[in-house]
């Protein structure tokens, strides 16, 4: 399988905190994306980086990238108890065409 | 408003009775994805299309059909269902930008079950 792994598995955290989840991946990647899912229902884009970046800034996110390394970091500081989600990361990999291949997420829990 | 659609969002069905599930989306986008997601196991891509008559094969294909015949419609078909198939299924689309697909806006979801 070429799906990318995430860690923790599962994080609970106090309102207040950072939280840090992380992703790695197998093989080289156009670009890598970060999904945040709330309960089964429909994932939500919070922030794209590039294989020639190497951290973007969105408001409480920060998304670091290690090609190097294979590997993808999203820190979300300062957590609020509605950051309660599940995060994915997704790899976008060129195949000749371009196939997207996601982590098994993370599953935060903020409590408040 | 800017969204992509699926159609059933819940299907209850028995195995071997073919189906379809629709998407559409509004935004012009080249790009358009199927994906499964089972639990414990994130979301696994089963077909993408880069544009109209261009699809291919994602992580788990077996099963399943897709076709582009319009840019803004990508439907998922399941000649034959069987209960390996129960899932919850996303549709998600996506613009091309530098040579590159940007961040995928998705719909809300089918909720499958195969009897």
């Amino acid at each position: 399988s070429q799906q990318g792994e995430e860690d923790p598995q599962a994080l609970s955290i106090q309102e207040g905190e950072n939280a840090t989840m992380n992703c790695s991946y197998k093989t080289s990647i156009n670009n890598l994306q970060w999904y945040r899912q709330n309960s089964g229902r429909g994932l939500v884009h919070l922030i794209l980086i590039r294989s020639n970046e190497r951290e973007k800034h969105s408001g409480r996110l920060r998304v670091t990238l290690d090609t190097s390394k294979k590997s993808s970091s999203l820190l979300i500081t300062a957590s609020r108890a509605a950051d309660t989600a599940s995060y994915f990361c997704a790899m976008l990999i060129n195949t000749g065409g371009f196939k997207t291949i996601f982590g098994a997420g993370t599953r935060l829990f903020v409590k408040a | 408003e800017a969204q992509v659609t699926q159609n059933p969002r819940y299907l209850i069905t028995v195995t071997g009775k073919k189906l379809t599930v629709t998407c559409s989306q509004n935004m012009n986008h080249e790009y358009m994805s199927w994906y499964r997601q089972d639990p414990g196991l994130g979301l696994r891509q089963i077909y993408y299309s880069m544009n109209v008559e261009v699809t291919d094969k994602g992580d788990v294909p077996e099963g399943y059909k897709v076709s582009r015949k319009e840019k803004r419609n990508f439907p998922l078909i399941l000649e034959s269902p069987s209960p390996n198939q129960t899932s919850l299924y996303f549709c998600a689309s996506s613009t091309l930008s530098g040579g590159s697909y940007n961040e995928q806006f998705f719909g809300p979801g089918t909720r499958l079950t195969v009897l």
